[in-house]
């Protein structure tokens, strides 16, 4: 049931923009977007429910398709500060725990 | 604003030891849950309570155990320590259908 995320890894230069994607073999109720730095709890950045919503956070936006079970992450003019592991976590209908995907490494670069 | 409280922050076991670790969530969440997350892994998801009764439960070990107490804090039981249970051990807690606030975390090392 874990989503599986590409790329696993991506290297960027400040100011240039990123797109992570989430896909799931299985029906989607919601798609929460985490980042994580090394040896700390994940931070929560925005929570999409099916529907084809994209929400935005200043530079950080997401979409949720919920036909084809997959969300991207867009991060446009990338900071220092976005460096870290990205993880989507898919929810399904009636549960509230979520199966977090495989995980996005980002590394941003002066 | 309240954050959840985890403890403790590190502990050291040896094999076949036994461990308890505490979540106090966020003020009025009626949903925690417990993470396991291994180096260089993902969190997966152990189990979850909603409003002290257990209401999902994921790749939890039967040496594991979990409950949620009248004032809401939940404790997780492990059991005959195993060097693999080494880990991070996230506590998060929410409203349903809401986003998930994660503790500092519980770091279990088996010696």
């Amino acid at each position: 049931q874990q989503p599986v995320q590409s790329p696993q890894a991506v290297i960027l230069r400040e100011g240039e923009d990123a797109v992570i994607n989430c896909s799931s073999s299985k029906a989607l109720y919601s798609v929460h977007w985490y980042r994580q730095k090394h040896g700390e709890a994940p931070v929560f950045l925005m929570i999409l429910l099916k529907g084809g919503e994209q929400k935005g956070h200043e530079k950080i936006s997401a979409s949720f398709n919920e036909k084809k079970q997959q969300s991207s992450l867009y991060l446009t003019a990338s900071q220092l500060s976005y460096s870290g592991t990205y993880f989507c976590g898919t929810g399904r209908t009636g549960a509230n725990n979520l199966f977090f995907g495989t995980g996005t490494r980002l590394t941003v670069i002066p | 604003a309240a954050g959840v409280i985890q403890s403790p922050r590190h502990l050291i076991k040896e094999k076949r030891e036994t461990a308890t670790l505490k979540c106090y969530p966020i003020p009025r969440h009626d949903t925690v849950y417990w993470y396991q997350q291994g180096p260089g892994q993902d969190p997966q998801f152990l189990i979850s309570f909603y409003e002290k009764m257990q209401s999902d439960k994921g790749s939890i070990p039967d040496r594991f155990s979990a409950q949620q107490f009248s004032d809401y804090h939940s404790e997780l039981n492990m059991s005959s320590l195993e060097l693999g249970d080494s880990a991070l051990y996230f506590c998060a807690s929410s409203l349903q259908n809401q986003p998930q606030h994660f503790g500092d975390g519980t770091r279990l090392s088996i010696l």
